[in-house]
């Protein structure tokens, strides 16, 4: 069974401050990865996709970064704001099947 | 894109009742997936639902606790049968599509059951 692993498991930073999230995966060959933004109670929303054969895709002030080599990507957040406060997912497709992380709760301190 | 309207967005139930969860997407769509989320914990797929056929069921998953339907290309709905307090999740319906095959998500429905 494929494995995604995201730590930390929280983190707590001052707006302001630049931030990187982790997600790292057991096997290389990947179809695609994405990012994912999940309020408290709420479902998933998409922030960004990687496709297997890019390295890293930008949306404002989120940059998702992919290494298949070393199995991870980051999420880079610039000038992190209140309310950027939420969980952070990562899904990892393998062929039809999709594999999630256990989230990064981010908490953003005015 | 695609947007995916999911009801109810929360419901508290009681032990032994059942609950029907709605997904309604504003395209066609080959494949519906539903997921359930425990409490602090990732998502883990449920089924697969596709128009015409039966849907797929994960281990540990059978079709008496967890029905079904998918009626047409952009409606389907999941229903927890003879609930327990175990079954206390966000249960959530997502679609892929586009040309890249992203994942969408439905606003995802809280259930508690006491």
């Amino acid at each position: 069974k494929q494995e995604v692993t995201q730590i930390p498991a929280a983190l707590s930073v001052p707006e302001g401050e630049n931030l990187v999230l982790n997600c790292s995966f057991t096997d290389s060959a990947i179809y695609n990865l994405q990012w994912f933004r999940q309020d408290p109670g709420k479902g998933l929303t998409s922030l960004l996709l990687i496709q297997s054969s890019q390295r890293e895709q930008t949306s404002g002030r989120l940059n998702a970064s992919l290494d298949k080599s070393s199995g991870r990507s980051t999420l880079y957040i610039a000038a992190s704001q209140p309310g950027d406060s939420a969980t952070y997912l990562c899904a990892v497709r393998y062929g039809n099947q999709f594999y999630f992380g256990t989230g990064t709760s981010l908490t953003v301190i005015p | 894109s695609a947007v995916i309207s999911q009801k109810p967005s929360r419901d508290i139930c009681q032990r032994g009742t059942s609950l029907t969860i709605q997904c309604q997407v504003d395209s066609q769509v080959t494949m519906m997936f539903w997921y359930r989320q425990q409490p602090g914990q990732s998502l883990t797929l449920i089924a697969t639902a596709n128009q015409g056929s039966e849907a797929t069921y994960e281990s540990g998953f059978v079709i008496d606790k967890f029905p079904i339907s998918r009626p047409n290309l952009t409606f389907s709905t999941l229903t927890v049968s003879n609930m327990s307090p175990e079954d206390s999740s966000i249960y959530l319906c997502s679609v892929k599509t586009g040309y890249n095959e992203k994942l969408f998500f439905g606003s995802g429905t809280q259930l508690s059951v006491l």
